[in-house]
């Protein structure tokens, strides 16, 4: 079963407006990375949170941790249209030593 | 460009060609991966490669055949494939296999349309 769900699976939004993705996961983790994808192209990583961490900033990226409920979200503020792809959660289980990725939300922004 | 420099970007083959797709990274990176992503489905995680050495091989069918020469050189032979296995395949590599620090760092892919 995959470890990472993302939530919602699609977002539409205006330029300026904040989207936020969701994130969750079902076994322990070292880390929790997020990518994203413009379409056809291959994954780049944005950002990765630890396990002991709760938020983690960078530039208009702001990700959220609670291991407790086993999910993390990505805020983008300001969004821009050039802010549209795929965005990825993905989580290594513990004593796996691999990354495994949600399906992804898909993530529009309109000028 | 990435760091990870995946070629050919797109492939079309029948089912009865040989093919191989190649994947180069000189980031000094000790694990190479490769990855299939099909509409609608997670990304699902074919091989692993650290250190040269094969690590993982998740129920990849026979018809999907690794190499990874050295460091930096990672390929999937194809041989014999269906339809069904269209999709986009991405390299990935990283430093460690959990990709702690700066994540995996993937290619550009290259799109196969098996016919």
């Amino acid at each position: 079963s995959q470890q990472g769900e993302e939530d919602p699976q699609a977002l539409s939004i205006q330029e300026g407006e904040n989207a936020t993705m969701n994130c969750s996961y079902k076994t322990s983790i070292n880390n929790l990375q997020w990518y994203r994808q413009n379409s056809g192209r291959g994954l780049v990583h944005l950002i990765l949170i630890r396990s002991n961490e709760r938020e983690k900033h960078s530039g208009r990226l702001r990700v959220t941790l609670d291991t407790s409920k086993k999910s993390s979200s990505l805020l983008i503020t300001a969004s821009r249209a050039a802010d549209t792809a795929s965005y990825f959660c993905a989580t290594d289980a513990h004593n796996t030593d691999k990354l495994i990725f949600g399906t992804g939300t898909r993530l529009q922004v309109f000028p | 460009e990435t760091g990870v420099t995946q070629t050919p970007r797109h492939l079309v083959m029948g089912m009865t060609n040989k093919k191989s797709l190649k994947c180069e990274q000189h980031l000094g990176h000790n694990a190479m991966y490769w990855y299939k992503q099909s509409a609608k489905k997670p990304l699902e995680l074919m091989f692993v490669y650290s250190l040269e050495e094969r690590v993982e091989n998740n129920s990849v069918p026979s018809r999907f055949s690794p190499e990874c020469p050295n460091s930096s050189h990672l390929f999937l032979h194809l041989h014999t494939l269906q339809p069904e296995d269209s999709a986009l395949y991405l390299c990935a590599s990283s430093q460690d296999r959990i990709g702690t620090g700066r994540g995996y760092t993937f290619g550009s892919g290259t799109r196969l349309t098996v016919v």
